[in-house]
């Protein structure tokens, strides 16, 4: 399978503890995309990556949120502190920046609970 | 910035029926519109999607038309099937943008056989 790839899909964790995910693109996409989705709301988006980069944070991205992109091939997504307020689907999604297209394809997300 | 408004909420069709899904934009330099797909527990899948240079496209069963003037666009799905029930998104972006989508806020459609 050479979509992309997010680990773990389930997280719980009490309130106040940090957690990370972590996103592996299709292997050929130099962006890198992270979103947040929760319950019957389509996905917000936090950052994106150009290779290494991290070319654009949204205001949802508070100061306890920290992404990055080491080598311009998988991707981190940091929380510490959590809150409840942070429970939902985190998404990456990647793409190529080749010709005109902006196809993002995304992966199956990971489900924070934060007790 | 770009907001993307969709409607409706949710849509019930019986089988075999046509289902229509509506989006409007605000923002004018929006030059890519894509549609997603998403059932319980997955990520998005990408559908279909349309350019500002276009007015229609369509593959198989479903065809997405876009109006630039009124800044809308729509899903229309023919000869629905029970597959077809998920939840739809439809999304718009500007390339010199960095290609960031902008989601509506998504439409459960249900398929009664």
């Amino acid at each position: 399978d050479t979509g992309v790839s997010q680990n773990p899909r389930h997280k719980i964790t009490k309130r106040g503890q940090n957690v990370t995910f972590r996103c592996d693109p299709i292997s050929e996409h130099n962006r890198l995309y992270w979103y947040r989705q929760t319950l019957g709301q389509g996905p917000e988006f936090l950052t994106y990556f150009q290779n290494e980069a991290q070319l654009e944070k949204s205001r949802l991205l508070s100061d306890r949120f920290s992404a990055e992109r080491p080598k311009g091939s998988f991707s981190t997504l940091e929380i510490q502190r959590t809150e409840q307020g942070d429970s939902a689907m985190y998404l990456c999604a990647s793409s190529s920046t080749g010709g005109r297209g902006e196809k993002l394809f995304f992966g199956s997300g990971t489900q924070l609970s934060v007790l | 910035g770009e907001n993307v408004e969709q409607h409706p909420s949710t849509l019930s069709v019986q089988e075999g029926d046509s289902a229509v899904i509506k989006c409007t934009y605000s923002d004018s330099a929006s030059n890519y519109f894509p549609w997603y797909k998403q059932e319980l527990g997955k990520g998005p899948q990408l559908i279909i999607d349309i350019r500002s240079n276009v007015g229609e496209k369509k593959d198989q069963r479903i065809a997405v038309t876009l109006n630039k003037t009124a800044k809308h666009f729509s899903l229309h799905i023919t000869e629905t099937q029970p597959e077809d029930s998920a939840v739809y998104f439809c999304a718009a972006s500007s390339y010199n943008q960095g290609g960031k989508l902008i989601f509506g806020q998504g439409t459960e459609l249900s398929v009664k056989p």
